[in-house]
């Protein structure tokens, strides 16, 4: 079965770090980018950016460029999405993503068929 | 940035009604788009990709179609277990949701 399993939730100070986890099984990592989309309390869906383990090849939205990092590990099958000074805007729930379109030298494209359960992060003094 | 718009915001309706949400795309997208499903404190569900593709598992019910900027997607008679919302999202040039339509009960 393909799935991606998230880690758990967190509660965070203002100005604290903070690195969130998504492991893939049921495919291989390295065939499909994986991504994370953000939903802010009450608010819609945002595409914040998604990465390519086999070369780490990331692209963010502009609106995430240098708010947050997207990392993955291809030898652990886990994608990674970390800040490093949290802001309490940054509440969320943070889903990661897989595309159902296999990886090519055009870049990220496809639907989203696979969602994480998602990681809800509280920031908050 | 492509910009998706969705409409209505909020819709109500009865059980069996025929249900019509519309996306458009600030510039084609040819028919790179696709439908998502989200219940309260749930993951969002695929439903529909590439415009009128329906992903596996999903109730016949659902349909899409459009192509360019415009693009619908409609519920033929609407179940119980579809009082959702229900999100566009175009994959054309990296990825954009629309804001969301939420289907309630009449």
């Amino acid at each position: 079965e393909v799935q991606l399993v998230q880690s758990g939730a967190e509660v965070r100070k203002p100005g604290e770090s903070l690195k969130i986890s998504c492991k893939a099984s049921g495919y291989r990592f390295t065939d499909y980018w994986i991504g994370w989309v953000r939903q802010m309390p009450g608010k819609g869906l945002e595409w914040m950016g998604i990465i390519y383990s086999g070369d780490s090849d990331t692209r963010y939205s502009p609106a995430f460029q240098g708010q947050v990092t997207i990392s993955a590990d291809r030898y652990v099958s886990t994608a990674y999405l970390q800040w490093t000074s949290l802001k309490a805007s940054d509440t969320a729930i943070y889903y990661c993503v897989k595309p159902n379109i296999p990886a090519t030298m055009y870049g990220p494209t496809g639907a989203f068929d696979i969602w994480g359960q998602g990681t809800a992060v509280t920031v908050s003094s | 940035d492509i910009q998706m718009t969705q409409s209505p915001s909020t819709l109500s309706a009865s059980v069996g009604d025929r249900v019509t949400i519309t996306c458009r795309a600030s510039q084609s997208i040819d028919d790179w788009l696709a439908w998502y499903q989200q219940k309260p404190g749930k993951a969002p569900k695929l439903l529909i990709y590439k415009t009128s593709s329906l992903e596996s598992g999903v109730p016949s019910r659902f349909s899409g179609s459009g192509s360019g900027t415009e693009f619908t997607l409609t519920i033929s008679s609407l179940q119980p277990d579809d009082f959702a919302t229900y999100y566009c999202q175009q994959y054309n040039s990296y990825f954009t949701f629309g804001g969301g339509t939420k289907v309630e009960i009449k």
